[in-house]
């Protein structure tokens, strides 16, 4: 499978413990953001890596979120002292930015991580 | 901040016949995407459009980015149950690079067979 692949794709964990999600890329892309939906809501932007440079982090990743991408490929994302508002899914997404290869500009995602909070 | 509308939010259709979903930015587009989600899974990318006028078609569906790039359509062609999920627009901020998307709440199909 050359898809993007996130791990584990369920996670239920009871409230002030801590959870960490796993995400590999497509393995040429340069590029892995970290999203967020809950339900029936469309995906909610949380930050992005470009190979391992965070460059951008919205306002929603609060200071219990830190995401890592060490040696630019996969990557992390730790929630620390859960709480019930953080249930969701959590999507990872890859894609490719560079030359020679024209820019394409698709985003892939992968099944995401379902996080249920007790 | 850009926003994204779209409609319908759900739909119900029988087998064979047409269907178009709309989604409607707030802001000058400067890119449309795409994507199917079944409930409780990933994004599947299905389209992505750039240029004002510009449309795409993959199978039955086709989708369509308005000249003034604020609008995009997708068209789905005599409906299977297999095209039945959460159809979700997503554009980027600004132009250039960045593949940071502002998604849509979805539109929910289902083909009844």
């Amino acid at each position: 499978d050359t898809g993007v692949s996130q791990d584990p794709r369920h996670k239920i964990t009871k409230r002030g413990q801590n959870v960490t999600f796993r995400c590999d890329p497509i393995s040429e892309h340069n590029r892995l953001y970290w999203y967020r939906q809950t339900l029936g809501q469309g995906p909610e932007f949380l930050t992005y890596f470009q190979n391992e440079a965070q460059l951008e982090k919205s306002r929603l990743l609060s200071d219990r979120f830190s995401a890592e991408r060490p040696k630019g490929s996969f990557s992390t994302l730790e929630i620390q002292r859960t709480e019930q508002g953080d249930s969701a899914m959590y999507l990872c997404a890859s894609s490719f930015l560079g030359q020679p290869q024209p820019n394409t500009g698709e985003l892939f995602f992968g099944e995401g991580s379902r996080l249920t909070v007790l | 901040s850009q926003e994204l509308e779209q409609s319908p939010q759900s739909l119900i259709v029988q087998e064979g016949k047409n269907l178009t979903i709309n989604c409607t930015s707030s802001k000058t587009l400067y890119g449309l995407y795409w994507y199917k989600q079944k409930y409780g899974e990933g994004l599947i990318f299905l389209m992505m459009l750039q240029k004002g006028g510009e449309e795409k078609s993959h199978e039955k569906i086709t989708a369509k980015l308005d000249e003034k790039k604020q609008q995009s359509s997708l068209h789905i062609t005599a409906s299977q149950p297999s095209h039945a999920g959460i159809y979700l627009c997503g554009a980027p901020n600004s132009g250039g690079s960045n593949y940071k998307l502002t998604f849509g709440k979805g539109t929910l199909l289902t083909v009844n067979p």
